[in-house]
């Protein structure tokens, strides 16, 4: 079995500045995938970042990058000159053979 | 413009009565699932169908039943057996999964399912 773990149930930040999420992980499987997606007040369900478990580069999306250690099986975003369209609430997933393991969510509050 | 529906946008049910919470996706996509999502909950998988006419139970599958009988129609019924069905619920569908590839998944705009 899979499990995602987030440990911050709320993270808030002033605008401009860097924020990083964390999120550790369980799983049996050696090929896997793993995701950020960010839910906005619209509850549309947006991808933000993925990263191949096989990679040891860390993934980036313009101002989005991850922090991968897959032997501490951790998988933390950090969001750079945040703004106040990233807040959100933020999930972390596994991807395995066939389905996707959610955390419990971080919800991401923008300070101006 | 491809995309995933699902509807309606709200639903009121009332106790002991089925519904259905309709998704329908045209990106050619061959896997469908069904999250459902409670407060401070995340979401959880309830079914999934990586082909069409065959699926499988998620994690909390108890009081709900699917069918898919076309590829871009994957519909959710929720029955008077789910004890608490009042949540969000989201449809997604992504690419079958190759060797190497991997599955992102694309959601609807959800159904909000309140049982009165």
């Amino acid at each position: 079995a899979q499990t995602v773990t987030q440990s911050q149930p709320e993270m808030s930040v002033q605008e401009a500045e860097t924020v990083t999420l964390s999120c550790t992980y369980d799983t049996s499987e050696s090929d896997y995938y793993l995701f950020w997606y960010k839910q906005p007040p619209s509850r549309q369900m947006i991808l933000v970042i993925r990263q191949e478990a096989y990679k040891q580069q860390n993934a980036t999306e313009n101002r989005f990058s991850v922090n991968f250690q897959k032997a501490a099986k951790s998988f933390s975003l950090k969001i750079s000159d945040s703004q106040l369209g990233d807040a959100a609430m933020y999930f972390c997933a596994i991807g395995g053979a066939q389905k996707l393991v959610f955390g419990q969510g971080t919800r991401l509050t923008i300070n101006p | 413009d491809g995309g995933i529906t699902q509807s309606p946008k709200y639903l009121f049910r009332k106790e002991g009565q089925n519904v259905t919470l309709s998704c329908e996706q045209n990106l050619n996509h061959d896997a469908m699932y069904w999250y459902r999502q409670d407060p401070g909950q995340g979401l959880r998988l309830i079914y999934y169908s990586q082909i069409v006419n065959d699926f499988q139970k998620g994690d909390i599958a108890e009081g709900y039943s699917v069918s898919r009988e076309k590829k871009e129609s994957f519909p959710l019924t929720v029955t008077s057996a789910q004890k608490n069905p009042t949540a969000f619920y989201l449809c997604a569908s992504s690419m079958r999964r190759l060797l190497g590839s991997y599955n992102e998944q694309f959601f609807g705009p959800g159904t909000r399912l309140t049982v009165l």
